[in-house]
């Protein structure tokens, strides 16, 4: 298995507040993802980095920013969570030809 | 996104019976990838395919890379129950496309 693991695994908030969610790798991969998964809608990008403090938008990137420090760390902020961001985020590394997923956050917006 | 059209969309067999599935695009890729995901759990990488028309295995899965570079095929032989889930291929180009899923669930 690749060395990915995400914290926490399982978080209920309330509408409003911040949250974030941490992904963290011991593969040495350059890059770095964020989805979330949704019933009917598969995964979808959010962000993504493509080295340490270089990162860029996906698809579904309103709400959410991110940040890497290091190459290891990958942190997704909700700033102000909304009851549409209660979803299942999942992060990914990549050696570019291959990807690797996480176990996955499931969030609870309430 | 682009995405990646997959069929079926579902299947249900019996156990002991053979899968096929398939992804196709409208656009060349340059590696294949099969995922496996299981409920409440993040995606686990089966196979990855780098050359056109290449026929890998891992276990009692297979898979193929189309020599038109647009699709691939996935097999599972003699299926048995811990093998339900959802199935999906994935491609890299400017990001990762990924396929819609095909959710096996396997009779005993």
């Amino acid at each position: 298995d690749a060395g990915i693991t995400q914290s926490p695994r399982h978080k209920v908030t309330e509408t409003g507040t911040p949250v974030t969610l941490r992904c963290h790798q011991t593969e040495n991969h350059r890059y770095m993802y964020w989805y979330r998964q949704d019933p009917g809608h598969g995964l979808r990008l959010i962000h993504y980095s493509y080295g340490v403090k270089d990162t860029d938008k996906g698809e579904v990137s309103d709400g959410y920013s991110v940040s890497r420090s290091k190459t290891e760390d990958f942190l997704l902020t909700l700033e102000s969570a909304t009851s549409s961001q209660t979803s299942v985020y999942f992060c990914a590394i990549s050696d570019w030809r291959e990807q690797y997923f996480g176990p996955g956050t499931r969030l609870t917006v309430t | 996104g682009q995405q990646l059209n997959q069929s079926p969309q579902s299947m249900f067999i019996q156990e002991g019976e053979d899968v096929s599935m398939n992804c196709t695009s409208s656009s060349i890729f340059n590696t294949w990838l099969w995922y496996k995901q299981e409920p409440g759990e993040g995606p686990v990488l089966l196979i990855a395919l780098y050359k056109a028309g290449e026929l890998t295995s891992n276990g009692r899965l297979t898979a193929q890379f189309g020599i038109t570079r647009k699709d691939s095929f996935l097999n599972i032989s003699a299926s048995i129950p811990s093998d339900v889930g959802i199935y999906f291929c994935a491609g890299p180009g400017n990001q990762f496309y990924f396929g819609t899923g095909t959710s096996l669930t396997v009779i005993p």
